[in-house]
């Protein structure tokens, strides 16, 4: 079945650092892929998606690009904030839309 | 616009007790998720409604967890009964229907079973 493998945490970085966090992926198809993150006492929201391959997803300065070649999804940012601190998930969905996550990388910022 | 709306926020109970969740969707959204979050793991799918009819409930224990999704909107987790490895919060989330249409997601029940 459709499976998101992304790198184990926690990561701690000091603010104005390079951001990779890895993520691969397993499916059948052609699947859509997702980042998600939840902020300290807040609810799972959509940071960035890609709908096919080669798209580039981005926002709040976040980019992950599809690449089938590698079946991956990695997020960067080139320059991380002390409010970029929260957990952050790779998700893929196929056609139904069934959203399956990734276990989730714990990023600490330090000022 | 009104959220994803789940209650209870918290519930402790026993092991061998049943108990329910409720959740309320975004409203036109007939797609609804209900998943299971671990401590420390990523959200586990535990069942997909599109209205009121299941789309997936492949990892559903359906042994102990039944949930329904009457008229297409409200949904209903039940477990009966409750296991120690059932502590975990449960979220409900919903969406438009279409292949990558985002998730909008509850506050979720966080469940201890003692």
């Amino acid at each position: 079945g459709n499976s998101v493998t992304q790198m184990e945490g926690p990561v701690t970085l000091s603010e104005e650092a390079f951001l990779t966090i890895n993520c691969t992926y397993t499916a059948t198809g052609y699947p859509s892929l997702f980042w998600y993150v939840q902020y300290p006492g807040e609810g799972l929201q959509l940071l960035l998606k890609a709908t096919k391959a080669d798209d580039k997803g981005s926002n709040k300065g976040f980019e992950a690009t599809y690449r089938k070649e590698t079946t991956s999804f990695h997020l960067e940012k080139g320059s991380v904030q002390v409010s970029d601190s929260a957990v952050y998930f790779c998700a893929l969905s196929d056609r139904h839309n069934d959203m399956r996550f990734g276990a989730g990388t714990r990023l600490t910022v330090k000022p | 616009e009104a959220g994803v709306a789940q209650s209870p926020r918290y519930k402790i109970i026993e092991k061998r007790q049943s108990v329910a969740f409720w959740c309320n969707p975004i409203s036109g959204h007939a797609t609804l998720y209900w998943y299971q979050q671990i401590l420390g793991q990523g959200p586990k799918l535990l069942i997909q409604f599109q209205n009121n009819g299941v789309v997936d409930d492949s990892q559903l224990p359906k042994d102990r967890f039944s949930a329904e999704r009457l008229k297409g909107v409200d949904s209903t987790l039940k477990i009966q009964p409750a296991k120690l490895e059932d502590s975990a919060v449960y979220l409900c989330a919903s969406s438009l229907v279409g292949r990558s249409e985002k998730l909008f997601f509850g506050s979720g029940t966080q469940l201890s079973v003692l």
